[in-house]
């Protein structure tokens, strides 16, 4: 039973235009969000969070957006970079004990 | 200086051998985690300790079997190999607590043939 989704297997976007990556989670017991970055044959690398207290977290040119009631978070990159081509993974937990990761969206920044 | 590295990076071995994957952080972290990413991607939680003690057991054969000698190493062993536990295995720790992360190894690429 997968709590938390993420629809899009992968998205390509233009460099220097906006990346938009989506994510879905189905307990409402979770209290912290994250995003993960991971490149081939690499261990994910945390990217940026969210707590469930809050909206909107900003750290340069990522922005997380989290919509309780809706229980959707997004990850919003702006400028895209080539260099943000990954596969990004939301995630989630409840006193950070046990993270839920959904299955990933391989983002393609064309230059 | 490697926060949670893990050996070996790559693991080829036959169905129905033994096999170990060590993991060490140097974060001084209480708790650490087994992760498992199959062929669909997904990153799906095994075994989960909280200084020393298993606290989370997900659905896992009992042919997985996670030690865990101080609360810096956790090492996962994996008895009777078979062809469906091709996969990659993560290491990874955090400090407990809400609004805390989870740091990753870099992951074994487990292929059983």
């Amino acid at each position: 039973d997968q709590q938390v989704k993420q629809n899009s297997p992968s998205l390509s976007v233009q460099e220097g235009r906006i990346s938009i990556l989506n994510c879905d989670y189905t307990n409402s017991m979770f209290d912290y969000f994250l995003w993960y970055k991971k490149y081939p044959a690499e261990g994910p690398t945390f990217l940026i969070s969210i707590s469930s207290i809050k909206d909107k977290n900003e750290d340069g040119r990522f922005t997380v957006f989290l919509n309780k009631s809706a229980k959707h978070l997004s990850l919003h990159i702006v400028p895209s970079q080539p260099g943000d081509s990954a596969v990004y993974f939301c995630a989630a937990s409840t006193t950070g004990n046990q993270f839920y990761f959904g299955t990933g969206t391989s983002l393609t920044v064309i230059p | 200086d490697t926060a949670v590295s893990q050996t070996p990076k790559y693991l080829v071995t036959q169905m129905g051998n033994d096999k170990s994957i060590k993991c060490e952080q140097n974060l001084g972290h209480d708790t650490m985690y087994w992760y498992k990413q199959d062929s669909k991607k997904f990153l799906k939680i095994m075994f989960s300790y909280n200084n020393k003690e298993l606290i989370i057991n997900e659905t896992v054969p009992n042919r997985f079997s996670p030690k865990s000698p101080d609360k810096a190493h956790l090492n996962l062993h994996i008895n009777s190999l078979e062809l469906g536990d091709s996969a990659v295995y993560f290491c990874a720790s955090s400090q407990p607590g809400t609004g805390t992360e989870a740091f990753f190894g870099q992951g074994t690429r487990l292929t059983v043939v």
